[in-house]
């Protein structure tokens, strides 16, 4: 079946420190995957995403490489801010399967200054 | 891009009773679903919202516990029915145009049944 493991929160990284979020994906055939961002009180942002193999979604300093052969879709900031504080969900989409969206658990993110 | 306006954004509701959330979206969208995100967990699909049909409910989730309509393509509703404090939740609405794959949220209604 379809499923996403995400890394395990919560995280806690002072301002202006390197982020990685790891995410793998359990799939057959081709899945679009995504990161989406929730701010404390808000519904899910789409924070970037990428639809086949070796492509880089990039979005405010953000990036993650769709890596197939790993199977993994990482979520990367080379310097983190406080406003980046919120919880991240690395999800799959599958357009042959009842196109539905499959998320991870999330992961909490606090930047402290 | 489509915008989604959700309400309630919250409230609390005494065990028994029922409460309908409203899903509107500001322009014609293909899939409309609903989506429950208990504390601490990720998102669970409750069903998809057909329009002019009965929903699609995914497993663990019945009619009788969770009616949805869609009369339109831009309008869905989410009913809680006969609530327990197991059903304190965020309940999120979500939409996208099946050619393009991006879903957009509303901003949930965090539910509390006391």
């Amino acid at each position: 079946g379809n499923s996403v493991t995400q890394m395990e929160g919560p995280v806690t990284l002072s301002e202006e420190a390197f982020l990685t979020i790891n995410c793998t994906y359990t799939a057959t055939g081709y899945p679009s995957l995504f990161w989406y961002v929730q701010y404390p009180g808000e519904g899910l942002q789409l924070l970037l995403k990428a639809t086949k193999a070796d492509d880089k979604g990039s979005n405010k300093g953000f990036e993650a490489t769709y890596r197939k052969e790993t199977t993994s879709f990482h979520l990367e900031k080379g310097s983190v801010q406080v406003s980046d504080s919120a919880v991240y969900f690395c999800a799959l989409y599958r357009s042959d399967t009842g196109n539905q969206f499959y998320f991870g658990t999330g992961t909490s993110l606090t930047v402290i200054p | 891009s489509a915008v989604i306006s959700q309400k309630p954004s919250r409230d609390i509701c005494q065990r028994g009773t029922s409460l309908t959330i409203q899903c509107q979206v500001d322009s014609q969208v293909t899939m409309m679903f609903w989506y429950r995100q208990q504390p601490g967990q990720s998102l669970t699909l409750i069903a998809t919202a057909n329009q002019g049909s009965e929903a699609t409910y995914e497993s663990g989730f019945v009619i009788d516990k969770f009616p949805i309509s869609r009369p339109n393509l831009t309008f869905s509703t989410l009913t809680v029915s006969n609530m327990s404090p197991e059903d304190s939740s965020i309940y999120l609405c979500s939409s996208h145009r099946r050619a393009n794959t991006e879903a957009f949220f509303g901003q949930g209604t965090r539910l509390t049944v006391v």
